[in-house]
């Protein structure tokens, strides 16, 4: 079975970079896993920040960018801004009509 | 505007049944494929379900079985029809509209508010 791994948290500075990936223990990753990442606050349903790999859903804005960096999908905030600390999913597709999401990143803006 | 309203949530006891609705407005819901997703308290997202335009259905592991997804285009609903429910099935349950109209790998990008399941004795 695969299993999609993503980092259970990150930190990131008011006004830093950060980069978060997503894995597949079945292999790399391609744009053929049309990797997806969702943003979800406590108490709210998810939002849809890219998908696709790299296309941004409406409404959200440019400093969330994604992509494939090696053999995994990546999800990168420039700018990072204090509501921007949130849970953080990728939901990958594995062929077949089956898709499995990461156990998500807590992101800390400190 | 694009909304999806899910509906049909509540208590029912182990080995129980329930079904889900999600109804869509604001695009031509025939067009696009559907998800169910859920979260269990305190867990991450769990994709449950998805249809597709062409009729095809999908189910995780966890689910194969007892869960049954059917979508009904002239009244833009979804449902979930979950039968023999277990404990580990108590989540919130969301819908999902698919990304790109026509296919269905590409993600979601639309979902609902979500409604509680809650599998208790």
């Amino acid at each position: 079975q695969t299993v999609v791994t993503q980092e259970p948290s990150f930190s990131v500075s008011p006004g830093g970079t950060v980069t978060l990936t997503c894995a597949l223990s079945s292999g790399s990753v391609s744009t053929n896993s049309y990797p997806s990442w969702y943003q979800q606050t406590p108490g709210q349903a998810p939002r849809t920040l890219i998908y696709s790999t790299n296309t941004r859903s409406s409404g959200v804005p440019d400093r969330f960018s994604g992509s494939i960096l090696g053999n995994k999908a990546a999800l990168t905030i420039t700018g990072a801004q204090a509501d921007d600390e949130s849970d953080y999913y990728c939901l990958m597709y594995l062929g077949s009509g089956i898709y499995v999401f990461g156990g998500g990143t807590k992101l800390t803006v400190l | 505007e694009v909304q999806l309203l899910e509906s049909g949530g509540g208590l029912v006891q182990p080995g129980g049944s329930l079904r889900l609705s999600c109804a869509a407005s604001g695009f031509t819901f025939s067009n696009y494929a559907m998800t169910w997703v859920r979260q269990a308290p305190g867990k991450g997202l769990e994709w449950v379900s998805g249809f597709s335009v062409s009729g095809s259905t999908y189910y995780a592991d966890s689910v194969k079985g007892r869960f049954t997804i059917s979508r009904d285009n002239s009244k833009n609903t979804l449902y979930l029809q979950m039968n023999s429910l277990r404990a580990e099935d108590m989540a919130v349950y969301y819908c999902a509209k698919g990304a790109v109209g026509g296919t269905y790998y590409h993600g979601v990008d639309v979902w609902g508010q979500g409604t509680t399941v809650t599998v208790s004795s």
